[in-house]
């Protein structure tokens, strides 16, 4: 079981970028999968979570209306397409894969891939 | 300010036993949803240490245990090893408009 994420870079205030998590070593379709960032030297921060089947996704209050989760589970591969980003958005984001049960833990996680808001 | 409250930091000397605390509210623990912990070594990914409150996955050492009550939950790590020295979370579900998946703030840990 293995996620990898890739997309992160430099990018000016509000600009756009699409992160990217491949999967591998499960049925990815059977599992909700989440972004979860970790801004430098703070804490853990769930960003967005979206179902098996990609029909439902949420979002936390501090990325609503600016970031979209998605999936392709023909590809095995999460995305998060963020916009309007600001510094607040800088931190390495991990991709988590999630369990059966909605409230279940997050049981594998990607290395992360580093965002950076900066002009 | 996260939802979970847990201590900004603990220590403890090689051997001992150390608890990290972790409380809520109505709305998550309270709520009766699973707590799980992560521990995250430096410069690593988060992996999971505890799920459903209680429950280790498959390789981690039974010194790591963890339990619910009522709004708070807690994470005992017994015979304290320098290996273990580490930022430790918790994590649970909220059911309030405050959001859904939420991370207490994490505690470091320090192993004298």
């Amino acid at each position: 079981v293995q996620v990898v994420e890739s997309g992160g870079d430099l990018v000016q205030p509000g600009g756009s970028l699409r992160l990217s998590c491949a999967a591998s070593g499960f049925i990815f379709m059977n599992y909700a999968m989440t972004w979860v960032r970790q801004a430098p030297g703070k804490g853990l921060e769930w960003v967005s979570t979206i179902s098996g089947s990609g029909l439902s996704t949420y979002y936390a209050d501090s990325v609503k209306g600016r970031f979209t989760i998605s999936r392709d589970n023909s590809k095995n591969t999460l995305y998060l397409q963020m916009n309007s980003l600001g510094a607040e958005d800088t931190a390495l984001y991990y991709c988590a894969k999630g369990t059966i049960v909605t409230t279940g833990p997050f049981d594998c996680w990607g290395q992360g891939t580093l965002v950076t808001v900066s002009s | 300010q996260s939802v979970l409250t847990q201590p900004p930091s603990v220590s403890g000397a090689p051997g001992q036993r150390v608890t990290i605390s972790c409380t809520g509210s109505s709305s998550n623990i309270g709520a009766g949803y699973d707590v799980h912990w992560y521990q995250q070594l430096p410069g690593t990914a988060p992996k999971l240490l505890i799920y459903g409150s209680s429950h280790r996955p498959s390789g981690v050492p039974d010194r790591f245990s963890g339990s619910r009550s009522g709004t708070s939950a807690s994470l005992a790590i017994t015979g304290l090893q320098a290996e273990d020295e580490a930022d430790y979370y918790c994590q649970s579900y909220d059911s309030s408009l405050s959001g859904y998946w939420v991370f207490g703030g994490g505690t470091k840990l320090t192993v004298l």
